[in-house]
């Protein structure tokens, strides 16, 4: 069955520096998605994208995060400068369309030292 | 500010016996629900998605929605240890939307 990939499954960062989350989402879904989920806590929506430009993001989404489809199979997320509260789990998504069920990849692990 | 209402549990059944998950939303206009398990530690798998009002069955799992209500349940029959997981509850705002809000997810263990 097709999956989500995410690459690294764990990421160990120094406050203040760039972390770059790689994606590859299932081949014949159009839309893409970052949440993320703090220990404990919900998991919450950060970007979604479609027709290679964000098509909606959410409060958390500010101008410390930017997303890119590279190339055919890539989606990333950037993180400019992190905070230690950027430590998380960061989920990818995909889906079909945009009412369609989303599939998970299995999430890479942030922690900011 | 759209949400989505779930009992964080943890809520205790018997193998064997029917696990009933609930849930409530905010946004009478939302369209899309789903259920997604999420072992500790993984990420969410996607188990039920249901549109339209009443009853959809997939196996041991029954999706049940009642817009009027703005609520929606997840059956879960014949329960099983491994079934022992979080349950969150994610809904669709509705047109125009792609994002999905999850609740805090509610926590079975299913007791052997």
């Amino acid at each position: 069955e097709p999956e989500v990939t995410q690459t690294p499954s764990h990421q160990v960062t120094q406050m203040g520096q760039e972390v770059i989350l790689r994606c590859v989402p299932i081949s014949n879904h159009l839309y893409f998605y970052w949440y993320r989920q703090i220990l404990g806590q919900k998991v919450e929506f950060l970007v979604s994208f479609y027709n290679n430009e964000i098509s909606e993001k959410s409060e958390i989404f500010d101008d410390q995060f930017s997303v890119e489809r590279p190339d055919g199979s890539n989606f990333t997320l950037k993180i400019r400068s992190t905070k230690l509260e950027d430590s998380a789990m960061y989920f990818c998504a995909s889906s079909a369309s945009n009412n369609q069920p989303q599939h998970f990849g299995d999430g890479t692990r942030l922690s900011i030292l | 500010q759209k949400e989505v209402e779930q009992n964080s549990g943890p809520l205790s059944v018997p193998e064997g016996a029917i696990a009933s998950l609930n849930c409530t939303y905010s946004d009478r206009g939302s369209q899309s629900f789903f259920w997604y398990r999420q072992y500790s530690g993984k990420s969410p798998e996607l188990i039920m998605f249901i549109y339209s009002n009443g009853d959809k069955e997939d196996g041991r799992f029954t999706a049940q929605l009642n817009k009027a209500s703005q609520y929606v349940s997840l059956l879960i029959r014949d329960s099983q240890p491994s079934d022992s997981a979080t349950y969150l509850c994610a809904v669709n705002p509705g047109e125009g939307y792609q994002k999905v809000t999850f609740g805090i997810g509610t926590k079975l263990q299913v007791i052997p």
